[in-house]
């Protein structure tokens, strides 16, 4: 039992390339979420999918797109990255019992834009 | 609009000492309050939650956590530090039957030996 994995771990990108950030869970979970990290602003939401088949945008959605694959699959894809998306990024997935939600992070991944 | 703050941005302790970390939350009713620590180039932990029930929360490491509804409170307590304690400590809050997680600034912990 992995919990959530992220691939990869670095990547450095050039002003305008484009890449997919993976993320998948092994713990059944319906939802998944993708967060970014800046210094001194906590984690910010992107985008999540509550379940299979449906996303929604968060706080800071442009620039961004994503996939909800399958049960176990959420990517998120930049398409024509910016110095500004220069972040760590992390996903999770959450696990609802009744009206109680907690959510599990993976280990991120850290992305430089030059 | 709702939000968590984290008042204290840096805190540094003695190994051994005790340790208080601060969150403030502003939503319209109680939320879900959680919090996280994250060591050095590492992912999120969860550390404990609280949902409803008794205000003193038990969570890993031997950290607790108390909420205060007369000042919309969560604050992280450990009795005696130990150095790999050193990490930074994120509140978050869920409103009831949500599922977006607001996140404070972090607190960044470091101890002193």
């Amino acid at each position: 039992n992995a919990g959530v994995t992220q691939t990869p771990k670095f990547q450095v990108l050039k002003t305008g390339q484009s890449m997919t950030l993976q993320c998948a869970q092994d713990m059944n979970h319906n939802s998944m979420y993708w967060y970014r990290q800046d210094p001194g602003m906590g984690l910010r939401l992107i985008y999540y999918s509550a379940s299979e088949g449906t996303t929604d945008k968060g706080e800071v959605p442009n620039g961004y797109n994503v996939s909800r694959l399958n049960k176990r699959e959420f990517s998120l894809r930049l398409e024509s990255a910016a110095p500004s998306q220069t972040s760590v990024y992390f996903c999770a997935s959450s696990v609802r019992d009744g009206y109680e939600e907690t959510q599990y992070f993976g280990p991120g991944t850290r992305l430089l834009v030059l | 609009a709702q939000s968590v703050t984290q008042p204290d941005i840096h805190i540094t302790v003695s190994e051994g000492a005790s340790l208080e970390l601060r969150c403030n939350y502003s939503y319209g009713a109680t939320p879900y309050l959680f919090w996280y620590v994250q060591s050095p180039g590492q992912g999120l932990q969860l550390l404990l939650k609280y949902f409803s029930g008794d205000t003193l929360v038990q969570g890993i490491k031997g950290f607790e956590a108390e909420f205060k509804r007369s000042q919309s409170s969560f604050n992280l307590r450990k009795p005696s530090v130990h150095w790999s304690d050193a990490a930074e400590y994120f509140c978050a809050a869920l409103k009831a039957a949500g599922n977006k997680l607001t996140f404070g600034g972090g607190t960044r912990v470091l101890v002193k030996p």
